[in-house]
């Protein structure tokens, strides 16, 4: 069966620092990736998506960035943290159109 | 340009009552239509979809959802709320062509009250 992997479950960081988040994929091949943010426990805003190796979608320009440097893993970045970063962070994963998406369990960031 | 409407920000109801949890999408074409429930500090988790066929969806811990294409409506019904059920609900859609990310609504924040 699927499983989804997303670490770490929660981070404080320092303004200014950097920051991986990394979220990994077993039981499947080539999934869709995607980086979601919540913010204040409502609604989702959508981040980045990957259809593949290398291939990154951007949905807002953001202090962030992705990269997935293999089939079943992805990786949320930033060089240099702002307080509004901070929020709960969703990888997820889907496979044919027909399917939604599974999701892992979060990573809570809070920038101080 | 697809979009999901949760009109409410908040639901209340009495534990063993019915209730509903209202979606309204916008999309240009067949649409995938899902619900998903989210428990604090947790991930999404799936309840329900439609793709294609009867309109009325069962899923999981009792839920259902009925498609009305003439009102582009998607509502999360359960006849009966327990205690448990209370958590923030997403109503999401996708076009059935193409490889586009869900679009997902703000979320209902559900209370069912003892």
């Amino acid at each position: 069966s699927q499983t989804i992997h997303q670490w770490p479950a929660t981070l404080v960081q320092p303004v200014g620092s950097p920051l991986s988040l990394e979220c990994t994929v077993e039981g499947t091949s080539n999934p869709n990736l995607y980086w979601y943010r919540q913010a204040a426990g409502r609604g989702l805003q959508l981040l980045f998506y990957s259809v593949g190796i290398g291939q990154i979608s951007s949905e807002v320009p953001q202090n962030l960035s992705a990269s997935r440097p293999q089939d079943r893993q992805f990786i949320l970045s930033s060089k240099k943290l702002l307080l509004s970063d901070s929020g709960f962070y969703l990888c997820a994963w889907s496979g044919q159109a027909n399917y939604g998406y599974t999701f892992g369990s979060g990573t809570r960031l809070t920038v101080v | 340009a697809q979009s999901v409407a949760q009109p409410e920000d908040q639901v209340n109801v009495a534990e063993g009552n019915p209730l509903t949890v209202k979606c309204t999408y916008s999309v240009s074409g067949n649409p995938y239509l899902f619900w998903y429930v989210q428990y604090p500090n947790r991930g999404l988790q799936f309840l329900l979809k439609y793709i294609t066929g009867d309109n009325l969806v069962k899923g999981s811990y009792g839920f259902e959802a009925e498609f009305n294409k003439s009102q582009t409506s998607f509502h999360l019904k359960k006849p009966s709320a327990l205690v448990s059920d209370s958590a923030l609900y997403f109503c999401a859609v996708r076009l059935h062509s193409g490889n586009t990310p869900l679009v997902f609504g703000k979320g209902t924040r559900l209370s069912v009250i003892a």
